[in-house]
């Protein structure tokens, strides 16, 4: 069955650090993977995706993901983080159709 | 260009009762999702309509159904509500049925079944 996991429920960064959430994914084929961002009151916003071709994708607001095939992976990046990072962060993979299933999320907390 | 619009923004609910979601998709949109997501954890996925057919179904008792308007506004409908359906729920649209078209959100309808 298509699954997605997300191994860390809540990761603190100080300001300018650099971030990395996890992300593992259980698909049949080929996935299409997201990184979805959500604020408290607010819907989710895309951040990236993939779908095929070069293993390193870039998104909106700094951040970068990178697919590995070989450990089932697609761990988003951003090289120094901002206090408005502080969110929720969804990654999922899409099923039939536009469904998408989600893994639980991570919440991010930045420190100054 | 408005995005993607829900109502209401919040409904209190009593078990057993009825309820509906309403969501309007951005202009020029054709598909509309929706989602459960309930507290700690992620959204999922309950239906998907495009040009007013059913594409998609999640795992949702028979309580749960939608219909998609000619307009390609969107309505979600609960039967016997359950205090397990409290929940934020998610509208999304997009220009296409496949995931290679870019869904975007609502903000949400919040769902509190006392």
């Amino acid at each position: 069955a298509q699954s997605v996991t997300q191994p860390d429920i809540h990761i603190t960064v100080s300001e300018g650090a650099s971030l990395e959430l996890r992300c593992n994914y259980s698909y049949g084929a080929t996935p299409y993977l997201f990184w979805y961002v959500q604020s408290p009151g607010q819907g989710l916003q895309l951040l990236l995706k993939y779908f095929s071709g070069d293993t390193l994708v870039q998104g909106i607001k700094g951040f970068e993901a990178e697919f590995k095939r070989s450990q089932s992976s697609f761990n988003l990046r951003k090289p120094s983080v901002h206090w408005s990072d502080a969110a929720e962060y969804f990654c999922a993979v899409g099923a039939q159709g536009t469904a998408l299933i989600f893994g639980k999320g991570t919440t991010l907390s930045v420190s100054s | 260009d408005a995005g993607v619009t829900q109502s209401p923004t919040h409904l209190i609910k009593t078990r057993g009762q009825h309820v509906t979601l309403r969501c309007s998709p951005i202009s020029g949109h054709k598909s509309v999702s929706w989602y459960q997501q309930v507290l700690g954890q992620g959204p999922q996925f309950i239906f998907q309509y495009y040009e007013k057919e059913e594409r998609g179904r999640g795992n949702f008792p028979d309580r749960f159904s939608a219909r998609q308007f000619p307009n390609y506004s969107s309505e979600l409908n609960v039967n016997a509500l359950l205090l397990g359906d409290s929940a934020l729920y998610l509208c999304a649209s997009s220009l296409g049925a496949t995931a290679y078209n870019e869904q975007f959100f609502g903000p949400g309808t919040r769902l509190t079944v006392l």
